[in-house]
């Protein structure tokens, strides 16, 4: 596609259910992002990927939080035993090149979880 | 306090107004500085991109940067009804990865 793609762009979970949300960035890009935006805030920081390593993850906010990018490519985003803090709108942005720098960060529509 | 602030509003102006939108720091390792727009249920969109100082301008939008009051300024002239969105200041320091945003402008035109 054209975009980076996000799914499912609408998930509710009960609180205590695992879920995980998938993003398919621009094809070739070397970075992606995810980022975490809670209702009227700005998106915050979770983690980034280089190619399929895994640089910095220092925004997931507990250990419940868990990202892979296995083969460079498409990342998903796992979240264990959702907690009613969770629900947020999940954005995943890739890049071409590595850091804000280098490039443009394209955005998905994102994934809307609400934990019930 | 948070690293970057941005007014909320909502900011309400008539068709074909100039709109100042602004954000302040408290990083002064920031040197990248970007303005994002979001529509409502959509990702967020790149607008202006500025490293370190200075003005940049590109159709009707205009970036300025003053990193001596850690202030950054996005204007908008000949404001249309489309322009109506979120928008969002982001910064990042030289040589990080990832960007800090601002809690966003809720910004209304109004025809």
């Amino acid at each position: 596609g054209a975009g980076v793609s996000q799914s499912p762009r609408y998930k509710v979970a009960k609180r205590g259910q695992d879920v995980a949300l998938r993003c398919d960035p621009i094809s070739g890009h070397v970075s992606l992002f995810w980022y975490q935006q809670a209702l009227g805030q700005g998106p915050e920081f979770l983690t980034y990927f280089q190619n399929e390593a895994q640089l910095d993850k220092s925004g997931l906010p507990s250990d419940r939080f868990f990202a892979e990018r296995p083969e460079g490519s498409v990342s998903t985003l796992k979240i264990q035993r959702t907690q009613q803090e969770d629900s947020a709108v999940y954005l995943c942005a890739s890049s071409l090149f590595a850091g804000p720098g280098t490039g443009e960060l394209f955005f998905g529509e994102g994934s809307r979880l609400t934990v019930l | 306090q948070k690293e970057v602030e941005q007014d909320p509003g909502p900011l309400s102006v008539p068709e074909g107004a100039i709109v100042s939108l602004n954000c302040t720091y408290s990083n002064s390792a920031f040197q990248y500085f970007m303005w994002y727009r979001q529509y409502s249920r959509k990702g967020p969109e790149l607008l202006m991109y500025t490293y370190s100082s200075g003005n940049k301008e590109d159709g009707r939008f205009t970036a300025q940067v003053d990193k001596s009051s850690k202030y950054i300024s996005l204007f908008i002239r000949d404001s249309q009804p489309s322009d109506s969105a979120t928008y969002l200041c982001a910064m990042s320091p030289q040589g990080a990865q990832k960007l800090v945003f601002g809690q966003g402008t809720r910004l209304t035109i109004n025809p």
